[in-house]
């Protein structure tokens, strides 16, 4: 079945550094989304991108697609204590019913 | 957040007993999901709905079972809980199947002695 791998699992920055985690799936993707789950939270819905090679800004977060519609990545400039938590990855497949998360990468800030 | 209740919230069982988790929406959307959560696994379907009475398996099925006789509930069963089904079980909710973003209940955190 279809895998969505993320890395790293984890990442301590100082506040002020950027940030970036990387998604990749086994197959070609319909689409992919991003949630963040703060700790002792539950995941909340960031972004999705479908096209191949897209690009999307939210203020200090970009996030790309890549152009195999295979992997992303979602980058953050200048971290703050509030990006703290846990930043998933998820993969809809090519039927469009079902999402495959990624393990997560687990952001870290120290102030 | 969106209208979503989880029941209960925290559970401590037994192996071999039976375990029912509800989720309830108050936002009509005609999707809903349930995921476990694990360190290091992120989250995985279990089952999903696509409409009163209508559902399907995700890729952890075995040892679930789920019914929705209205579309505000969605109910997870555990037959027999084992061990291996500790875990922190979140609901979730969706307008469209896949596209478009799904809202997450509160989640239930499960733990079976």
């Amino acid at each position: 079945g279809q895998q969505v791998m993320q890395i790293p699992q984890y990442q301590h920055v100082q506040e002020g550094e950027d940030f970036t985690t990387y998604c990749n799936s086994s197959t070609t993707l319909s689409n992919i989304q991003w949630y963040k789950q703060r700790p002792g939270g539950h995941p909340v819905f960031l972004i999705q991108l479908v096209k191949s090679g897209e690009v999307k800004k939210q203020k200090r977060l970009t996030f790309q697609f890549g152009e195999a519609k295979k992997n992303s990545s979602l980058h953050i400039t200048a971290t703050q204590t509030t990006d703290v938590g846990t930043y998933f990855c998820a993969g809809l497949n090519n039927a469009g019913n079902m999402l495959t998360f990624g393990g997560g990468t687990r952001l870290m800030v120290k102030p | 957040d969106a209208g979503i209740t989880q029941s209960p919230r925290h559970k401590v069982t037994e192996t071999g007993t039976p375990v029912t988790l509800r989720c309830h929406q108050t936002e009509n959307h005609r999707y809903m999901y349930w995921y476990r959560q694990d360190p290091g696994h992120g989250l995985r379907l279990i089952h999903y709905s696509y409409g009163v009475k209508d559902t399907d398996k995700g890729e952890v099925s075995d040892g679930y079972s789920v019914s929705r006789s209205k579309t505000e509930d969605f109910l997870l069963t555990l037959e027999s809980a084992t061990s291996s089904q500790t875990s922190v079980y979140f609901c979730a909710i969706s307008q469209l199947t896949g596209e478009g973003e799904q809202f997450f209940g509160p989640g239930t955190r499960l733990t079976v002695l």
